[in-house]
């Protein structure tokens, strides 16, 4: 079945540098693809998305980019700040709207 | 606040019993997503209704039951269980069917002693 792999599963960095975690997806009908964040007992939050027509996004000190070719894309945290710190989930959505995650990476943001 | 409630936020009970887990949705959304989250563990998708009807299935289990009634609330029903049951479950809803933002209620705590 179709499947997401997420790493590194932990990621650690200094304040103020940046962070890239990676996603793979098998599928190669999938369009959409979101970032979540989940911060310690919180409820997971949309940070960032792209459907499959645009090569990269930008927000503030995040971007997504996305390599349809080799079926995967990445979040990339420019700056990190302490607030960063979190468990970041990418997902996968294709032509059934289903939406297929990644395991996590947890992210420490080291003072 | 995302405009998803859940309830309760948390539920203590046995091994064998049944529970009922209810979500409202954002108001307009008609899709309404179950999920479980397991201690440290990632999301565990469940299963989704949209408008009424069953949409998608994931890893839900026999015992485990949902639906999504005429006003778009939905309950998730989780019967003889165990103690592996035991974890997060978060209902989440969106506008339409699916490849949009996911809107996640603050989930219901289950504990089974």
């Amino acid at each position: 079945g179709e499947n997401v792999e997420q790493h590194p599963s932990t990621l650690s960095v200094q304040e103020g540098d940046s962070a890239v975690i990676k996603c793979t997806y098998s599928d190669s009908a999938s369009n959409y693809f979101p970032w979540y964040k989940q911060e310690l007992g919180k409820r997971p939050q949309l940070i960032i998305d792209i459907r499959s027509n645009v090569g990269e996004k930008k927000d503030q000190r995040i971007a997504v980019t996305l390599n349809k070719t080799a079926k995967h894309f990445s979040l990339h945290i420019t700056e990190t700040q302490p607030e960063d710190s979190a468990v970041y989930f990418c997902a996968a959505g294709g032509s059934n709207y289903q939406l297929i995650w990644g395991a996590g990476t947890k992210l420490i943001i080291k003072p | 606040d995302s405009g998803v409630t859940q309830t309760p936020k948390h539920l203590i009970t046995a091994t064998g019993q049944r529970v009922t887990l209810r979500c409202s949705p954002r108001s307009g959304d008609l899709s309404v997503y179950w999920y479980q989250q397991s201690l440290d563990q990632g999301l565990q998708f469940l299963i989704q209704y949209y408008n009424g009807e069953e949409r998608a299935k994931g890893n839900i289990l026999e015992r485990f039951s949902a639906q999504q009634f005429p006003d778009l609330h939905s309950e998730l029903n989780l019967s003889s269980l165990e103690l592996g049951d035991s974890a997060l479950y978060f209902c989440a809803s969106s506008p339409r069917q699916g490849n949009e933002k996911l809107f996640f209620g603050s989930g219901t705590q289950l504990s089974v002693l």
